[in-house]
């Protein structure tokens, strides 16, 4: 079965600062996996994906994720934080048995400090 | 940009009512999901629709449970008598083709407060 572990519930950077967010995930199969970011009051919005092309993946808002099979880990990074970055981010995974439903992580929440 | 829209964005009921969630789902998408997120947990998959019929459901998805695309355009999930742990937030998706590696787009929510 596929999963996903978000490391940190909640993550605190100043504007400016570099953003790691972690995620790691556990597949038998090749995996294929997802970042949403969630904004307050609002639904999920797709940051990036991994489909098995390149393994860095650039997302929207100057987000990007590595993957990285040797370390089982797909960290989104953005180089400088800023205000409107502050929101929910989920780490996904994409189904392997036969259906097509997203299993998520359990989110890390980024604070970002003036 | 096409989106998912959902209706209403906050339902409040009684409990052992039925409610009626209701999405409309990206037009050209022939895939249907349904999620929930209860406060403070993670988001867990509902339900999958396509081709009128259910692909796929989780054991949260119990006879409580039904989904519906009861004309071109609207996909709903109906609670038929709920309870207080349903109270939660309420996601709707669709995605173009049915593949693991096809964007599903998510609506905005229905929160739904069951007291």
């Amino acid at each position: 079965a596929q999963s996903v572990t978000q490391l940190g519930s909640h993550v605190s950077v100043s504007e400016g600062a570099l953003v790691l967010l972690r995620c790691n995930y556990s597949s038998s199969v090749p995996p294929y996996l997802f970042w949403y970011v969630q904004y307050p009051n609002q639904g999920l919005q797709l940051l990036l994906k991994y489909t098995s092309a390149a393994t860095l993946v650039k997302g929207i808002n100057g987000f990007e994720a590595e993957f990285k099979k040797s370390e089982t880990s797909f960290h989104l990074t953005k180089p400088s934080a800023h205000m409107s970055d502050a929101a929910e981010y989920f780490c996904a995974v994409s189904d392997a048995t036969g259906g097509f439903k997203t299993i998520f992580g359990a989110g890390t929440r980024l604070f970002v400090k003036a | 940009e096409p989106e998912v829209t959902q209706t209403p964005s906050h339902q409040v009921t009684q409990m052992g009512q039925e409610v009626i969630l209701r999405c409309v789902p990206i037009s050209n998408h022939l895939y249907f999901y349904w999620y929930r997120q209860i406060l403070g947990q993670k988001v867990e998959f509902l339900v999958s629709f396509y081709n009128n019929e259910i692909s796929e459901k989780s054991e949260i998805f119990d006879d409580q449970f039904s989904v519906e695309r009861p004309d071109g355009s609207n996909f709903t999930l109906k609670i038929r008598s709920t309870k207080l742990e349903d109270s939660a937030m309420y996601f709707c998706a669709s995605s173009q083709v049915g593949s693991r590696t096809d964007t599903q787009y998510f609506g905005p929510g229905t929160r739904l407060t069951v007291l």
